[in-house]
């Protein structure tokens, strides 16, 4: 699976909009852009995914670039509760499905 | 809407001990994953399963074997328990490709 690049942490205002960049240059054509979340020692939280077009649910939009060497995932009014480290993992999509690498994410604090 | 349940939730053993932990799988999910995150850590993957057949194995040690049953429930079962293994175990399951949706762990202290 193709590594990622997150920044180690990031700051956002509450009912501010968190983008939060994830660098994937290696990515192969048949590897899907995943989100999860994991708000301390809570089990992890899946928010979206995608191939190449964007996309929105009601948790986040994801935003991947035409190359899709990188993505975007935004919280469009991030709140307290949104305090988490964020994990970008791009994860190829086979007949069975396959397991998550998890980096080091993004540790994302919302502030009043 | 139902989540994945896990049992126990906490659990202390002694080093030499044995441990099973449960999983109990969201309904239809037919995909049981199985993680490990030590302190200050990332989860790592450990094993899956795929219609109750392994289906990949990441740094899972050899003391540690796990399964999925008929009902589509796992158990990891964890022998010869070292310091080590202390961590949060996660339980995750998924139908085919769709996102995985983890419990809320099984805490594990080996003293």
């Amino acid at each position: 699976d193709a590594k990622t690049t997150q920044p180690p942490s990031m700051d956002c205002a509450e009912g501010r909009a968190a983008n939060l960049p994830c660098n994937h240059s290696t990515i192969s054509g048949n590897e899907y852009v995943y989100w999860y979340r994991q708000i301390h020692s809570q089990g992890p939280q899946y928010i979206i995914h995608g191939l190449k077009n964007n996309e929105t649910n009601e948790m986040a939009s994801l935003i991947i670039t035409e190359d899709r060497k990188s993505s975007t995932l935004i919280l469009p009014h991030a709140t307290l509760r949104d305090t988490a480290v964020y994990y970008c993992i791009v994860r190829v999509a086979t007949g069975t499905a396959s397991k998550l690498t998890f980096g080091t994410g993004t540790r994302l604090q919302v502030t009043l | 809407a139902a989540g994945v349940i896990q049992s126990p939730r906490h659990l202390i053993k002694e080093k030499r001990e044995t441990a099973t932990l449960k999983c109990y799988p969201i309904p239809r999910h037919d995909t049981v994953y199985w993680y490990q995150q030590g302190p200050g850590q990332d989860p790592q993957f450990l094993i899956s399963f795929y219609e109750k057949m392994q289906s990949d194995k990441g740094s899972i040690p050899d003391r540690f074997s796990a399964q999925q049953f008929s009902d589509y429930h796992s158990e990891l079962n964890m022998s010869s328990l070292e310091l080590g293994d202390s961590a949060l175990y996660f339980c995750a399951s998924s139908k085919r490709e769709s996102g995985q949706y983890f419990g809320p762990g099984t805490r594990l202290t080996v003293t």
